[in-house]
């Protein structure tokens, strides 16, 4: 089964609309962190945003925001106010067993590419 | 702070031909990771350190051999290179287990 779920391959925006990217993720564990990265096409990846599963509130960083549901396993990305540099792949990823001792390595989605219209 | 640096940006090999691709972070990070990411694919893991000294192997470390002699260089190596392992080399660095910082990437081409 996938860990990491994203079902929009590709999402179309207008600049300084709002967009969500979906993310549902798989784990028995209480404790595991949810990252999302934008990669351009210039191709670095680029670190967004950061949410612990025992965080009761959802992360934000400026027009990032995780809308975080635990009960539904879901940490979507909300972009407010496209703008065209905005236009990327977008992966979101999981770490199992974030206070745990040992390495749990970090798991992928096959990621969403986003275009912003002007 | 510079961050994670990888050199080289581009490489061109020939099969059978061996190179190092270097990774340097300057963040104190006591874990650091060597990725690949195939055309249009997400990243895979190669080989993962947790410290000055440790590695491990991820998903694909067939092909490929690191080294972990300080905190701040994780260097991959590429012996005997074949087509396959054309691909965009990512190497990051992480403060225990949050968030990974990646390097700018190499983009190796093996003819």
């Amino acid at each position: 089964a996938q860990k990491i779920t994203q079902t929009q391959p590709g999402m179309f925006v207008q600049e300084k609309e709002a967009v969500t990217l979906d993310c549902t993720y798989d784990t028995s564990d209480q404790s595991y962190g949810l990252f999302w990265y934008k990669q351009p096409s210039s191709g670095e990846m680029i670190f967004l945003i950061y949410q612990g599963s025992y965080d009761e509130q959802n992360a934000t960083e400026g027009r990032y925001s995780l809308n975080f549901q635990k009960a539904r396993k879901s940490a979507n990305l909300v972009i407010s106010a496209s703008q065209l540099g905005d236009s990327a792949m977008y992966f979101c990823a999981m770490r199992e067993g974030m206070f745990s001792g040992g390495y749990n390595k970090l798991i992928f989605g096959a990621g969403t590419r986003l275009a912003v219209h002007p | 702070n510079a961050g994670v640096t990888q050199t080289p940006k581009f490489r061109i090999l020939k099969i059978g031909q061996s190179m190092t691709l270097q990774c340097t972070q300057d963040m104190n990070h006591n874990y650091m990771y060597w990725y690949r990411q195939d055309p249009g694919m997400g990243l895979k893991l190669i080989y993962y350190s947790v410290g000055a000294g440790i590695t491990d192997k991820g998903e694909v470390p067939n092909g490929y051999n690191v080294s972990r002699s300080t905190t701040e260089d994780f260097p991959l190596r590429l012996e005997l290179a074949a087509p396959s392992q054309t691909s965009v080399y990512f190497c990051a660095s992480s403060p225990r287990q949050g968030a990974e910082f990646f390097g700018p990437g190499t983009r190796l081409t093996v003819l």
